[in-house]
């Protein structure tokens, strides 16, 4: 197993573009979280889904953002409408639900956003 | 609504000393505790994490202490090598849906 993998590891838009953001978890992990990281900021909770269950969402997740995990595997972040605003390294992570691990979420390096 | 600080963003130490990185936090149902590592251009990794049954965790060379009554947790890393030059996260959970991050810390350990 590779480790929770992001794809694009970059992405750069024009404002009022829409964009998606993949998140493949580490297999066997049925918990997946999305943050949102600036500049000097630690990450942000944005979402949480247990399998294909979206059980948490920031009130930071405006409309124009929408996550899903279709098949309780990888998931989906996509930003409608771009803004200049939502320029940030968006992560995602990924923990099991028993076992000693299930309090520690495994990182991916995240998709840098850059809106011009 | 900054529910989990780290006020010190930045702290340098001299390699084979320790470094004591704090955290502090203003919920009190927190539940779990956690510390991340991030090198540039990676994902944050775990490296302690403590209940909050606990006062006290230890792995190696790291030791989180968590003080309750005045919400606030630290790390200790004894001794520092320059391989632990990363910015350091502190978060904490009440429960498992939600997780809240500090803005970290940026740890310098010079040879």
């Amino acid at each position: 197993d590779t480790g929770v993998s992001q794809d694009p590891r970059h992405k750069i838009t024009k404002r009022g573009q829409n964009v998606t953001f993949r998140c493949d978890p580490i297999s066997e992990h049925n918990r997946l979280y999305w943050y949102r990281q600036t500049l000097g900021q630690g990450p942000e909770f944005l979402t949480y889904f247990q399998n294909e269950a979206q059980l948490e969402k920031s009130r930071l997740l405006s409309d124009r953002f929408s996550a899903e995990r279709p098949k309780g595997s990888f998931s989906t972040l996509e930003i409608q409408r771009t803004e200049q605003g939502d320029s940030a390294m968006y992560l995602c992570a990924s923990s099991p639900s028993i076992g000693a691990a299930k309090n520690i979420q495994y990182f991916g390096a995240g998709t840098r956003l850059s809106v011009l | 609504d900054q529910q989990v600080k780290q006020n010190s963003p930045s702290l340098s130490v001299q390699e084979g000393r320790i470094s004591i990185l704090n955290c502090d936090y203003t919920n009190s149902m927190f539940d779990y505790f956690l510390w991340y590592k991030k090198y540039p251009a990676e994902g944050p990794t775990f490296l302690i994490s403590i209940s909050s049954i606990k006062d006290k965790n230890e792995d190696g060379r790291f030791t989180v202490f968590l003080n309750k009554s005045a919400k606030h947790l630290s790390l200790h890393i004894v001794p520092s090598q320059p391989g632990d030059s990363a910015v350091y996260f502190c978060a904490a959970s009440e429960g498992f849906n939600k997780f809240y991050f500090g803005s970290g810390t940026k740890l310098n350990v010079k040879p």
